[in-house]
């Protein structure tokens, strides 16, 4: 089945220490999507990837990057994780197309940091 | 501010009984309108979505959403619930534009008492 996997479902990292989540996907959408879901709280959008042109949110903080080596993958990289960024980080793909669009979500990423 | 609201944190249902969850927006256009549902520690699931023409709208695991215009709302329901559903449902916007992103409201958490 085409889908949205992500990997690790749960990491432990600690203070300081550079953190990569992977994203990858099987539906060929040209769309990929990084949010951050903090505990009770809605997902908040990071970043995202249209084909190869990145997107920032402009609330996003300099420790957050991603890269997009290709359709299929996405990575999110956290280069100082603190206490703050514990979360669970949710990938997103759709395929654009003209403004209607959906988003399909991965399984999530549980991040703790210690 | 442009915004999703769903003004329910919590509700409690009993397992057999009907459930509403309530979702408005505050756009000068109709946006395109998703409800996904969230089991605990899992990503995202796709319940419905909205874009346009028929007002009444059906999706997985027996729920349906009805959009009113004139209210500025896309109610969730589901004539009988089982305790399967109990989870966080998130009702979500896109307004349409180019940037595909999703304003989220804040959740609300369905409990399903046997």
């Amino acid at each position: 089945d085409a889908m949205v996997i992500q990997n690790p479902r749960y990491q432990v990292t600690q203070f300081g220490k550079p953190v990569t989540l992977s994203c990858s996907q099987t539906l060929n959408h040209n769309v990929m999507y990084w949010y951050q879901q903090k505990s009770s709280q809605a997902p908040k959008l990071l970043f995202h990837y249209y084909d190869k042109d990145f997107n920032n949110e402009a609330d996003t903080p300099d420790n957050f990057q991603s890269r997009r080596p290709n359709t299929s993958f996405c990575f999110l990289d956290i280069r100082s994780p603190g206490l703050g960024d514990a979360a669970m980080y949710l990938c997103a793909t759709s395929y654009k197309r003209r403004e209607q669009e959906t988003q399909y979500f991965g399984p999530g990423t549980r991040l703790l940091v210690l | 501010a442009q915004s999703v609201t769903q003004p329910d944190i919590h509700i409690t249902v009993s397992e057999g009984a009907s459930l509403e969850l309530r979702c408005n927006y505050s756009y000068g256009a109709t946006p395109y309108l998703f409800w996904y549902v969230q089991s605990p520690g899992q990503g995202l699931q796709l319940l419905l979505k909205y874009f346009s023409g028929d007002t009444l709208v059906q999706g997985i695991k027996g729920f349906e959403a009805e959009f009113k215009r004139s209210q500025s709302s896309f109610n969730l329901r589901k004539p009988s619930v089982h305790w399967s559903d109990a989870a966080e449902y998130f009702c979500a916007a896109d307004r349409g534009s180019t940037l595909g992103r999703l304003y989220f409201g804040r959740g609300t958490q369905l409990t399903v008492w046997p």
